[in-house]
């Protein structure tokens, strides 16, 4: 098993629509969750990060995280072709400094 | 403006000659990393540092040397490249690991 896990997609929606990104991790003693969204050929960027269980918005975003399922997610309101990236989550290290990353999610946002 | 650069942005070289791609922050940031990603794997950590001195492996060190003898400082050192060192790299620092990565803008190496 994968220590961060998303699915790599390409996940396809059509513009305004709502879009929904998972992640799965296994390391328990994770506190801080990121989510990052990385266009083609430029650097990650970050767009969300969460620490409580439950929700946290912020504008078309909203990050949710479950704890006891090691689980988080981050979905896309009124979705917009400018949102056509791939999004990588990223729990913070618990204890050691090292960071793993998920695969990142490929959302494509059609017109 | 607070950012992390990176130098060479691009770079062409020949298997076995030895390179260095810095990077720097500006931030006073005391964690920093290196990543590499290619098609189909993800970013994935080559070696971070939580302080100067200090520096640790990732997970996928091997052929890859750093130091970290001041704060805002954090080479790359490929002593002896090979083909499958061909990849994006990408620096960042933060404030923590359990903080916000800001990233670099990446630097494209092909290792002929």
């Amino acid at each position: 098993q994968k220590e961060v896990e998303q699915n790599s997609g390409p996940l396809s929606v059509p513009e305004g629509a709502i879009a929904s990104l998972n992640c799965t991790y296994s390391d328990r003693g994770s506190q801080s969750f990121f989510w990052y969204r990385q266009y083609s050929g430029k650097s990650p960027e970050l767009i969300m990060f969460i620490y409580s269980n439950g929700d946290k918005e912020d504008g078309r975003f909203t990050a949710q995280l479950n704890k006891a399922s090691q689980y988080v997610s981050l979905l896309i309101r009124d979705s917009q072709p400018s949102d056509s990236a791939t999004y990588l989550c990223a729990p913070g290290s618990s204890n050691t400094g090292k960071l793993i990353f998920g695969q990142g999610t490929t959302l494509q946002v059609k017109p | 403006e607070a950012q992390v650069t990176q130098n060479p942005r691009y770079l062409i070289t020949v298997t076995g000659k030895k390179l260095t791609v810095t990077c720097s922050q500006n931030m006073n940031h005391e964690y920093m990393s290196w990543y590499r990603q290619d098609p189909g794997l993800g970013l994935r950590q080559i070696y971070y540092s939580m302080n100067v001195e200090v520096t640790d492996k990732g997970d996928v060190p091997e052929g890859y040397k750093v130091s970290r003898k001041e704060k805002r400082n954090f080479p790359l050192i490929l002593e002896s490249p090979s083909p499958n060192q061909t990849s994006l790299y990408f620096c960042a620092s933060s404030l923590s690991a359990n903080n916000e990565q800001f990233f670099g803008p990446g630097t494209r190496l092909t290792v002929l």
